[in-house]
């Protein structure tokens, strides 16, 4: 069946490094995949996305590639602040004649040490 | 102020009792979601509405319960039939589900 797997699970950098996590998907059918951060306690909250037409999108500090041959895509963080802090789940979403089917990573959990 | 809210943010439940989780949006959201999240886990689908008075088993239904009376309510019924309710419960709303709008979570403890 659909499944998304996350790499890493955990994640440590020092404040003003670079974090990048890594996702892959299994049905080549996807054509949305959105990037959400969950602090502590929290629900999560869709930070960047990116659909099947476009290769790389950017947001301040956040970046999304996606290599639609290899089935995966990527959450670049760049010069990371303590508030980076929290775990971040990828999706993969297949639009189908009934219903949007999003499946969901297992999650990294990010720290950003001062 | 536009959003998705849930409510309790805290519940407790004895042995054998049902509870419902309350969640509401004004967002105007066709479509909306349960899900259930353990910890150090990722996000496992309960149940999904896309219209009112519709909805849908997700991955993990067998002891929860749903109803979709209103366009902006989705609320989920933890029954006694769940063994392991304990966990942290999101809601979410989308227009088509390639956007999810989560609420904020329920965490649901058995005593």
């Amino acid at each position: 069946g659909e499944n998304v797997e996350q790499h890493p699970s955990t994640l440590s950098v020092q404040e003003g490094d670079s974090a990048v996590i890594k996702c892959t998907y299994s049905d080549s059918a996807s054509n949305y995949f959105p990037w959400y951060k969950q602090e502590l306690g929290k629900g999560p909250q869709l930070i960047i996305d990116i659909r099947s037409n476009v290769g790389e999108k950017k947001d301040q500090r956040i970046a999304v590639t996606l290599n639609k041959t290899a089935k995966h895509f990527s959450l670049h963080i760049t010069e990371t602040q303590p508030e980076d802090s929290a775990v971040y789940f990828c999706a993969a979403s297949i639009r189908g004649s009934s219903y949007d089917k999003v499946i969901f990573g297992p999650g990294t959990s990010l720290s950003v040490i001062p | 102020d536009g959003g998705i809210t849930q409510s309790p943010k805290y519940l407790f439940r004895k042995e054998g009792q049902n509870v419902t989780l309350s969640c509401e949006q004004n967002l105007n959201h066709d479509a909306m979601y349960w899900y259930r999240q353990d910890p150090g886990q990722g996000l496992r689908l309960i149940y999904y509405s896309q219209i009112v008075n519709d909805f849908q088993k997700g991955d993990i239904a067998e002891g929860y319960s749903v109803s979709r009376e209103k366009k902006e309510s989705f609320p989920l019924t933890v029954t006694s039939a769940q063994k392991n309710p304990t966990a942290f419960y999101l809601c979410a709303s989308s227009v088509r589900a390639d956007t999810q709008y989560f609420g904020p979570g329920t965490r649901l403890t058995v005593l």
